[in-house]
């Protein structure tokens, strides 16, 4: 299947700054990616459907200021949080469709701390 | 509003034992759907993925079925160890290469 990684893996930052979070596949070329967001204990919610070359898709809810997405080429997708605050900490997981029966492969994920 | 439910959110077991896990969703019209393994601050191992024309999936000592017609599915887990211990999460996907829609998870602890 699929291999997706992300990086930063660990991110802690004071509040007001922004923080970048990269998703890359390996070696699938993804037209889409999607992006989740895991508060603790909860399950995932998706914030938001980056298209190549296109703007993002995102959720009611998600506000598209503050969580920029980029995909500029098949395999890299960013998701910047823009003036991050402590409500932002979450665990950012990215994930690519594809393949047999459209498997989605999953990120390992990013965890966010804000201070 | 397409809805995905798991019963029950948290189970705890002997080693050894026989397990089902459930999963239920609102919406009956599903395109495929995906069980995952979640370890603790880790990110989403899939497991088994159901199409929509299959009843089941199997991997080892893992089954998955389902049943569009009742909106369920069901993982069953076999002889469980403690390595098994984690939180399982399924997901739907309504229409192709679109995104999913998760469940809250079942968190699973086998004991020694």
């Amino acid at each position: 299947g699929a291999v997706v990684s992300q990086h930063p893996s660990w991110v802690i930052c004071k509040s007001g700054t922004s923080v970048k979070i990269e998703c890359r596949s390996l070696d699938f070329q993804a037209t889409t990616m999607f992006w989740y967001r895991q508060f603790p204990k909860q399950s995932l919610m998706l914030m938001a459907t980056s298209n190549e070359g296109s703007k993002a898709t995102y959720e009611q809810g998600v506000e598209k200021d503050k969580f920029l997405i980029n995909h500029a080429s098949l395999t890299l997708s960013t998701l910047t949080v823009t003036s991050a605050h402590p409500e932002d900490s979450s665990f950012y997981i990215c994930s690519v469709h594809g393949g047999v029966g459209e498997t989605q492969y999953f990120g390992p994920g990013t965890r966010l701390l804000v201070l | 509003k397409q809805e995905v439910t798991q019963i029950p959110a948290a189970l705890s077991v002997p080693e050894g034992e026989n397990l089902v896990l459930n999963c239920s969703f609102t919406d009956s019209a599903i395109y495929n759907l995906q069980w995952f393994r979640q370890d603790p601050g880790k990110g989403l191992t899939s497991l088994l993925l159901i199409q929509s024309s299959q009843r089941e999936q199997t991997s080892g000592r893992l089954n998955a079925s389902l049943d569009k017609s009742s909106g369920r599915s069901t993982l069953y887990i076999a002889a469980s160890q403690p390595g098994d211990s984690a939180t399982y999460l399924c997901a739907v996907k309504y229409n192709a290469g679109n995104m999913l829609t998760f469940g809250g998870g079942t968190r699973l602890m086998v004991k020694p």
